[in-house]
Order: C-alpha cells, then structure tokens, then sequence
C-alpha cells in the first residue's frame, strides 16, 4: 500500500511570502505528526494530531506556523511572513493509534527554502 | 528538557567490518528508544525499538542496547556492507509522547 506522502517535494519562495506544505498519511492511521529537519541536525518535533485536533503542538516555534487536519486525514502545515531561518525539511510521520510506542512512518519531507 | 547527542558524527569503514553507533541522553525518564535509518531525499525508517525496561533488541545483523540509568544506548552493525551506508538517528521517546532525535552519525561503508 501506499506510504506517507508529502507534496511538494521542494519548495523555494522569498522572506515574507506565506508557503503551505501537505501530508498525506497512511489510510487509516489517526495520528499524524510534524517535524522539522534542519541540516546536519535530528528531526524537531512540531505538532501531533490525534484525529482532527492537535493532541500536542508544544513543538511549533512561534505563532507563525500553523497545522490544520481537518476531516481527520492530510494535514497541512502553514508557515505565514517566511524567514530565512524557517529553511529545513519538513517532515511528516503517522501512525496507526498514536499510543506510545506505535511505530511512526516517516514520508519522503518537503525542502523548503526561503531566500 | 531532553537533549540528545550521538557520537562520531560521521564514521567510514571497509566493508565487512563491525561497528558501534553511540547515542546519549540527559534524562534517563524515557518510555522508549528507537533507532532510525535515514537515506538521503527519503524519510526515516525504525530499525529498532527498545522500550525502557528491555536491555537489547535484535533485528539481522543489527544489535541495540540500552542502559537507562547512565542514559546510553549503542547500535552494533555485524559484517557492515555498502548498502548500510546512511545517516543513523537514535531518538527517545518522552512521556509526552513526542521524540526527541539525536543528529545522526553519517556512516559510509566502502566497497
């Protein structure tokens, strides 16, 4: 079946523009997790969804960025008056339940870059 | 707050050899550790997972340990080959329910 897929794969836009990035879980799965992924670094917990609200989003740096996963299935993430510093990969995870312990599958990540 | 570090940061190695990955952790309060590989342009895949009270867990040629209390954790890879070649990440996972990832050790096994 198919995995966890991220749309775009590569998203370059200037400071200040606002970008959206789109997850597409596993069918089925109820959690859905954000993380961000700057270079030479581990990935940054962002935001965890369990169903339609955001379980946990103690990640999410500042008021700026934004997820939303409305009926329960994608997720988008919203990055509003870009900065520089915002430029990593984008990463997004899910998981059958979301207990503990569940094994998160990991889709391929959006580069984004803000020049 | 959990900090996570892993050492060497890179390691190359002939093919055929053993080798050890290192993972620390400044609380020792996890639920889990997991090992994830991470090949370039592509998102992570579990290897292993460790939960708090197990002490190895072994999958193939890969071997982990876990040593809470000084808050260590190894990944032994027997008989490397260049398909290993990638970036290992060691992440904890709090009560919280969120991971906490390491940086990553960038092995490059050679043919």
């Amino acid at each position: 079946g198919a995995g966890v897929s991220q749309t775009p794969s590569n998203k370059v836009t200037e400071k200040g523009k606002y970008v959206e990035l789109r997850c597409d879980p596993i069918s089925g799965h109820t959690a859905l997790y954000w993380y961000r992924q700057s270079l030479g670094q581990g990935p940054e917990f962002l935001i965890y969804f369990q169903g339609t609200g955001a379980a946990d989003d103690s990640g999410l740096p500042n008021d700026r960025f934004f997820a939303v996963r409305p009926e329960g299935s994608v997720s988008t993430l919203k990055i509003q008056r870009t900065e520089r510093g915002d430029s990593a990969v984008y990463l997004c995870a899910s998981s059958l339940a979301g207990g503990r312990g569940d094994t998160q599958y990991f889709g391929p990540g959006t580069r984004l870059t803000v020049l | 707050k959990q900090e996570v570090t892993q050492i060497p940061a890179a390691l190359s190695v002939p093919e055929g050899e053993n080798l050890v990955l290192n993972c620390s952790f400044t609380d020792s309060a996890i639920y889990n550790l997991q090992w994830f590989r991470q090949d370039p342009g592509k998102g992570l895949t579990s290897l292993l997972l460790i939960q708090s009270s197990q002490r190895e867990q072994t999958s193939g040629r890969l071997n982990a340990s876990l040593d809470k209390s000084s808050g260590r954790s190894t990944l032994y890879i027997a008989a490397s080959q260049p398909g290993d070649s990638a970036t290992y990440l060691c992440a904890v996972e709090n009560y919280g329910q969120n991971f906490v990832f390491g940086p990553g050790t960038r092995l490059s096994v050679l043919p």
